[in-house]
C-alpha cells in the first residue's frame, strides 16, 4: 500500500518553456503533498507543502510565479515550471503524506529528471 | 542554515560487517527521526524511524540509535549486504509541521 506516481521521470524541454509535472497518490488520499528538489550530491530541498484546496506554501527562497503548485483533489499534485531556464535543470520529487498510516506516513515519488536546454 | 548534517558524504563497508551511518542537528525541537534508502534516479524509500522518546528502534538487520543530548543518530546495518548500497539520508522532523527536514546524504557501497 502507500503508493505514490510521479511523471513523467524524465523530460528535456528548450528554454523558456513551461513543464508540468504530475504526483498522484495512488491508493490512499493525500491531504499533503510536499515538493522537493535535488541537485547532484546533494540534499532534498523542500520546495512547497501542497495542501489540497488551497493554496501551498512556499519555503523561503523559492519563486511561487515560477514553480506553480496545484492540489485540485485528494490524490494529485501539480507542479509546473513556467519559462525554465538551464539552471531549473534538477531532479524533483514529490511526496504524499498518508495521515492513516504509522511513521509519519511519507511515501515518495520516484522523481523528475528535468533537463532545460 | 543546515539543521541535520550528515559530515561524511561516502561509506565504504565489506559485505558482512557493520554499516554505521551518522547524523547530527543543531534543532533542539526535533523530536522524530527517520531514515530514507535512494538509488539513483529514484524516490527515497523508508526505512526505520524513531521518536526522540526513544534511544533505540530495531528493525531486522536495522538500527537506529538516538542521543538526544549529543543531537547525535546513527543507522547500524548488520549484517551488511550487497543491495544496502545506496544513497542514505536522515531526515528530522517537528510533530504537527509535518515537513521533513532532510541531510545531504551518506553514499554507501558494500563491497563483496
Amino acid at each position: 500500500g502507500a503508493v505514490v506516481s510521479q511523471h513523467p521521470s524524465w523530460v528535456i524541454c528548450k528554454s523558456g518553456t513551461s513543464v508540468k509535472i504530475e504526483c498522484r497518490s495512488l491508493d490512499f488520499q493525500a491531504t499533503t503533498m510536499f515538493w522537493y528538489r535535488q541537485f547532484p550530491k546533494q540534499s532534498l530541498m523542500l520546495m512547497a507543502t501542497s495542501n489540497e484546496g488551497s493554496k501551498a506554501t512556499y519555503e523561503q527562497g523559492v519563486e511561487k510565479d515560477k514553480f506553480l503548485i496545484n492540489h485540485a483533489s485528494l490524490t494529485l499534485s501539480t507542479l509546473t515550471v513556467t519559462s525554465a531556464h538551464p539552471e531549473d535543470s534538477s531532479f524533483y520529487i514529490c511526496s504524499a503524506r498518508d495521515g492513516t498510516r504509522a511513521n509519519y506516513g511519507y511515501t515518495f515519488g520516484s522523481g523528475t529528471r528535468l533537463t532545460v536546454v | 542554515d543546515q539543521q541535520v548534517k550528515q559530515n561524511s558524504p561516502s561509506l565504504s563497508v565489506q559485505e558482512g560487517r557493520i554499516s554505521i551511518l551518522n547524523c547530527d542537528y543543531t534543532n533542539s525541537m526535533f523530536d522524530y527521526f527517520l531514515w530514507y534508502k535512494k538509488y539513483p534516479a529514484e524516490g527515497p524509500t523508508f526505512l526505520i524511524s524513531i521518536s526522540s522518546i526513544k534511544d533505540k528502534n530495531e528493525d531486522g538487520r536495522f538500527t537506529v540509535f538516538l542521543n538526544k543530548s549529543a543531537k547525535h543518530l546513527s543507522l547500524h546495518i548488520v549484517p551488511s549486504q550487497p543491495g544496502d548500497s545506496a544513497v542514505y539520508f536522515c531526515a528530522a522532523s517537528i510533530q504537527g509541521a509535518q515537513k521533513l527536514v532532510f541531510g545531504q546524504g551518506t553514499r554507501l557501497t558494500i563491497n563483496p
